[in-house]
């Protein structure tokens, strides 16, 4: 079984600063990892996802994510954040098998503000 | 707009009703998830079918059910409502259903049990 631990249940940032999402995975099985964002009144948008091969990441809407398997670990970022990013943004995981069972985090709002 | 819809948007109903929830997936998407939101426990994977057939199982009650009928139009069917079933239930779906494809979820459909 998986599971996904994203410490930071609220990010406040100010307009253009950067920013980074925390997330961390616990699995015994190779995983695809998977970071979803979710507007107000919303259902979820896929921003990015790591299946093998290069360690970093890019996305949608600037966003970029790294792969750390020593840390277990597939930080989300951005360098320079808009009001239109805030929203909740779910880090997820699956297994490597045919199924496809995503375990999600349990989401980090990212507040933007002026 | 993931092309992926569901009916009805919201719904109210009493402790011991039966509901049920429709999702139409995507265009040539054989294989429809269904995942439950809620305060209390965060995102959680329902089911997965497959070209009509059950693909996988998660933390589903045994008072739910689904089917994913031949023109892969999916039903989640909730039975003897309880007030903490109250949630949102967002649909998705995805071309193949292997773990390593993108789900693509519809808006939700928000459940008051009351």
């Amino acid at each position: 079984a998986q599971s996904v631990t994203q410490l930071d249940s609220q990010v406040p940032v100010f307009e253009e600063a950067p920013v980074e999402l925390r997330c961390n995975y616990s699995s015994s099985v190779s995983v695809y990892l998977f970071w979803y964002v979710q507007y107000p009144n919303q259902g979820l948008q896929l921003l990015l996802k790591y299946l093998s091969g290069s360690t970093l990441v890019k996305g949608i809407n600037g966003f970029e994510a790294e792969f750390n398997k020593s840390q277990t670990s597939f930080h989300l970022r951005k360098p320079s954040v808009h009001i239109s990013d805030t929203a909740e943004y779910f880090c997820a995981v699956s297994d490597t098998g045919t199924a496809s069972k995503l375990t999600f985090g349990t989401g980090t709002r990212l507040q933007v503000t002026l | 707009d993931s092309g992926v819809t569901q009916t009805p948007k919201h719904l109210i109903t009493a402790t011991g009703q039966r509901v049920t929830l429709r999702c139409s997936p995507r265009s040539g998407d054989l294989s429809v998830y269904w995942y439950q939101q809620s305060l209390d426990q965060g995102l959680q994977f329902l089911i997965q079918y497959y070209n009509g057939e059950e693909r996988a199982k998660g933390n589903i009650l045994e008072r739910f059910s689904a089917q994913q009928f031949p023109d892969l139009h999916s039903e989640l069917n909730l039975s003897s409502l309880e007030l903490g079933d109250s949630a949102l239930y967002f649909c998705a779906s995805s071309v193949g259903g292997a773990s390593l494809e993108t789900q693509y979820f519809g808006p939700g459909t928000r459940l008051l049990v009351l």
